[in-house]
């Protein structure tokens, strides 16, 4: 089974600082990872995601985040915060399951609501 | 746009109605999730489909019943609606493989008065 877990459901940061959003995970085979944004009254958009190439992986806006193995985690960060980001972002984990054809098992973070202070 | 199409965007109803929301999933996808987002329990997994079979199963009430179509298209049926079933309701899809990560719709936003 694997799991997900955000650091922190609220984060507050100022204009032009940096973004760390923490996210930890659990899988007992190797995973693919994702990060996705929220906007207020919005679907769920993808940022970025791992799939077991490079570790450091860019997304869009400015987001990057890194797949540390010994860590268990994929932290998402981005230097300079902008009004625009404010927004829920969740942490996802997803993994196949044997014998079924490709069906991939995906579980979600809790989410962390980012505000960005001007 | 994401291709994932969500109809209505929203809904009011009273308590003991039943309501229909319909998902058509991107071009291609074969898979069809539907997650419940509520200020208090956050992103919670309904149910999965796959060209046309149920796959797996969430924390999906009895009075909520779904399916998925030939044409791939989805529909999620609340019945019995309480109070507490007020909530955005998303629909993703996805195609083969695990490293695709989902693509979800705009949303229902569902509102039992």
């Amino acid at each position: 089974a694997q799991s997900v877990t955000q650091l922190g459901s609220h984060v507050s940061v100022s204009e032009g600082a940096l973004v760390l959003l923490r996210c930890n995970y659990s899988s007992s085979v190797p995973p693919y990872l994702f990060w996705y944004v929220q906007y207020p009254n919005q679907g769920l958009q993808l940022l970025l995601k791992y799939t077991s190439a490079a570790t450091l992986v860019k997304g869009i806006n400015g987001f990057e985040a890194e797949f540390k193995k010994s860590e268990t985690s994929f932290h998402l960060t981005k230097p300079s915060a902008h009004m625009s980001d404010a927004a829920e972002y969740f942490c996802a984990v997803s993994v196949a399951l044997p014998f079924s054809g490709g069906y991939q098992k995906v579980t979600f973070g809790t989410g962390t609501k980012l505000q960005v202070i001007p | 746009d994401s291709g994932v199409t969500q109809t209505p965007k929203h809904l009011i109803t009273a308590t003991g109605q039943r309501v229909t929301l319909r998902c058509s999933p991107r071009s291609g996808d074969l898979s069809v999730y539907w997650y419940q987002q509520s200020l208090d329990q956050g992103l919670q997994f309904l149910i999965q489909y796959y060209n046309g079979e149920e796959r797996a199963k969430g924390n999906i009430l009895e009075r909520f019943s779904a399916q998925q179509f030939p044409d791939l298209h989805s529909e999620l049926n609340l019945s019995s609606l309480e109070l507490g079933d007020s909530a955005l309701y998303f629909c993703a899809s996805s195609g083969e493989g695990v490293s695709g990560g989902y693509t979800f719709g705009s949303g229902t936003r569902l509102t039992v008065v």
